[in-house]
């Protein structure tokens, strides 16, 4: 079974550029989370999704970030502009609600790098 | 005062060692907890739940104190594979699925 897809794997850009990244979760999963980590702060919940909807967006840092989920499959993370603060490992996570809670299906992370 | 703290280590062990890591907890009223292992530049994965009465799974035994808000992983018979990041985890009273990670306590396994 395909796992949680993130793209891109790795993206280099400028400072005030516009970056998005996607997400496919697992087939049948009902949450949505993504995650920021960096060496100074660790694992940064940003926003996370039930049924598409967000549930709770108060860890995105400011006006700069949104997300969304148009449909089951699928989600945006976008940063717009971008800053050098920003550069870090965004992570995309899933899980179902009839799983025990605390299973989170990680992808593999989109390493940011903002110059 | 952060959610969820770890000791980052790094812990340096020798092969067959026993290692123990703890983490704490700020919210009383937590109901789940976790540990995760984070391999270096891959993403984190599920090691364990931790059950309130302690449970074991092969080498590793997690423990809870509630009265303390404190967790913690012990690792017998230390593998060189078992060098890695484990991430202490919570799942805060009324949060869903959500889950809190603590920064990790990185594990080092030498010959």
């Amino acid at each position: 079974d395909a796992g949680v897809i993130q793209s891109p794997r790795h993206e280099v850009t400028e400072m005030g550029q516009e970056v998005t990244l996607r997400c496919k979760p697992i087939s049948g999963h009902d949450y949505l989370f993504w995650y920021r980590q960096t060496m100074m702060r660790g694992l940064e919940l940003l926003i996370y999704f039930n049924n598409n909807v967000p549930i709770d967006d108060s860890g995105m840092p400011e006006d700069r970030f949104s997300a969304k989920m148009p449909n089951a499959s699928f989600s945006t993370l976008k940063i717009q502009p971008s800053e050098p603060r920003d550069s870090a490992v965004y992570f995309c996570a899933s899980s179902w609600r009839g799983r025990v809670v605390g299973e989170l299906f990680f992808g593999e992370g989109s390493r940011l790098t903002v110059l | 005062r952060k959610e969820v703290e770890q000791d980052p280590g790094p812990f340096n062990v020798p092969e067959g060692a026993t290692v123990a890591f703890n983490c704490t907890y700020s919210n009383s009223a937590s109901q789940s907890f976790f540990w995760y292992r984070q391999d270096c530049r891959k993403e984190p994965k599920l090691l364990m739940s931790v059950y309130s009465s302690g449970n074991e799974d092969g080498r590793f035994t997690a423990q809870l104190n509630r009265a303390s808000q404190y967790i913690s992983l012990l690792i017998r018979d230390s593998k060189l594979s078992d060098s890695a990041t484990y991430l202490c985890v919570v799942n805060p009273p009324n949060a869903g699925n959500m889950l809190t990670f603590g920064g990790g306590t990185r594990l080092m396994v030498k010959p």
